[in-house]
């Protein structure tokens, strides 16, 4: 058991861009969350999925936002169109069933220029 | 809404002593979990302890206890014997409808 590991740990883009990044759970987690930190202040929830299926979605997660879990593994979130106020550590957590501790990953910082 | 406040930005303490971290929360629901989250710089957030509010004996990890007040709504966390490993960033966090809800975080730095 590695934990849950991210990629990239670091981003910087232009504005306009698309980037991608990956989360890679914990083997047996069949959920996993993806969180959004702003410097200074505590993380705030995305959207989360139940094996493949993405269960729940934030109002922060507009259009340009985009996250999959094929096959319930792995999960992949895509910003289009990146604007400067995506800048922020996006965090991807798992857990195995409902109220069990989630454990996060060590982040991927987006800095959009 | 469910909302989580840490009214304390920044706290310090000497190593050795305690220090107490405060939380109020705010929800609708009688049954839920609540959490200390431990961010060192730079370093990846761990679970520092967890109460579930149907629970009334508070919980303890080691050096950790929390003084859960279910009425008041109140979640405070304590470390005793305070170890310089222990300055981190730490949120607290409210489970509701299958996320976590967090708190704006408390930065404890450790004096040696």
């Amino acid at each position: 058991d590695t934990g849950v590991s991210q990629d990239p740990r670091h981003k910087i883009t232009k504005r306009g861009q698309n980037v991608t990044f990956r989360c890679d759970p914990i083997s047996e987690h069949n959920r996993l969350y993806w969180y959004r930190q702003t410097l200074g202040q505590g993380p705030e929830f995305l959207t989360y999925f139940q094996n493949e299926a993405q269960l729940e979605k934030s109002r922060l997660l507009s259009d340009r936002f985009s996250a999959e879990r094929p096959k319930g593994s792995f999960s992949t979130l895509e910003i289009q169109r990146t604007e400067q106020g995506d800048s922020a550590m996006y965090l991807c957590a798992s857990s195995f069933g409902l109220v069990d501790e989630q454990y996060f990953g060590p982040g991927t910082r987006l800095t959009v220029t | 809404a469910q909302t989580v406040t840490q009214s304390q930005p920044e706290m310090s303490v000497q190593e050795a002593e305690t220090v107490t971290l405060s939380c109020t929360y705010d929800t609708s629901e009688s049954d839920y979990y609540l959490f200390w989250y431990k961010q060192p710089p730079s370093r990846q957030m761990i679970l520092v302890i967890r109460q579930e509010a149907y629970k009334q004996q508070n919980a303890t990890e080691n050096r950790f206890s929390v003084n859960f007040q279910k009425a008041a709504k109140s979640f405070s966390l304590k470390i005793s014997d305070s170890q310089l490993g222990d300055a981190a960033m730490y949120f607290c966090a409210l489970e509701y409808g299958n996320k976590l809800v967090f708190g704006a975080g408390t930065i404890l730095r450790v004096k040696s």
